[in-house]
């Protein structure tokens, strides 16, 4: 079964601190593994896909298969940062869902 | 990037009646797009898959003659939610693939429907 769990419903850090927003996942294949953002009264906006590898206002996550975690990290948290971040996953096989975590709600205070 | 558009933003309608929400890309064609629900403080539940020109597959659980889908072309799906009651209300999100750019998927912006 396709499961993705984000443990933290919310996570509150200060401005300036590093960031991890947790996710793990099941799925029985490879794959694809992504975080989406919602900042307030928008729509979702894809930040991150694995395979692109990238860094996206400075936020960077990385696949571990050995431990089925694909984790966003920032090392130091700015204002704009605080929205509502989903992490989701896909099958690899072309036009499938994305199944999505319950998301975490991130508050980076001043 | 590629844009998908919903319409309406909110509706408003009462028990008993029908609501059709519109879903639109753009910029791009999609052979495929996804209707999800979200309730308050939850995540995205996946309703159905609405393919071009095929009837839409529904997740399990999803009444599918309740939640009519149709993808009549290749830039629209609609939602129609059928003898609404309260229960239904909630946030409506579609998502569309565009095949172009990775089989990226993007979402639009989300219906609000209140049934009173």
């Amino acid at each position: 079964a396709q499961r993705v769990t984000q443990p933290e419903k919310l996570l509150s850090v200060f401005k300036g601190a590093p960031v991890e927003l947790k996710c793990n996942y099941s799925y029985s294949g490879s794959p694809e593994l992504f975080w989406y953002v919602q900042y307030s009264r928008q729509r979702l906006q894809l930040l991150l896909r694995h395979i692109s590898r990238e860094s996206i206002k400075g936020f960077t996550a990385d696949l571990n298969k050995g431990e089925t975690s694909f984790h966003l990290k920032k090392p130091f948290a700015q204002e704009e940062d605080s929205a509502m971040y989903y992490c989701a996953l896909r099958g690899n096989s072309g036009n499938t869902p994305l199944v999505f975590g319950k998301g975490t709600r991130l508050s980076v205070i001043a | 990037g590629a844009v998908v558009s919903q319409h309406p933003s909110w509706v408003i309608c009462k028990s008993g009646t029908s609501v059709k929400i519109e879903c639109r890309s753009l910029d791009f064609q999609a052979t495929t797009m996804f209707w999800y629900r979200q309730f308050p403080k939850q995540s995205l539940m996946l309703m159905a898959t609405s393919n071009e020109g095929s009837k839409a597959t529904y997740e399990q659980g999803v009444e599918k003659d309740k939640f009519l889908i149709n993808h009549a072309s290749l830039t629209l799906s609609t939602l129609t939610v059928t003898s609404a009651h309260p229960e239904d209300s909630s946030f409506y999100i579609c998502s569309a693939i565009f095949s172009s750019s990775g089989n990226t998927i993007y979402f639009g912006e989300g219906s609000w429907l209140t049934v009173v």
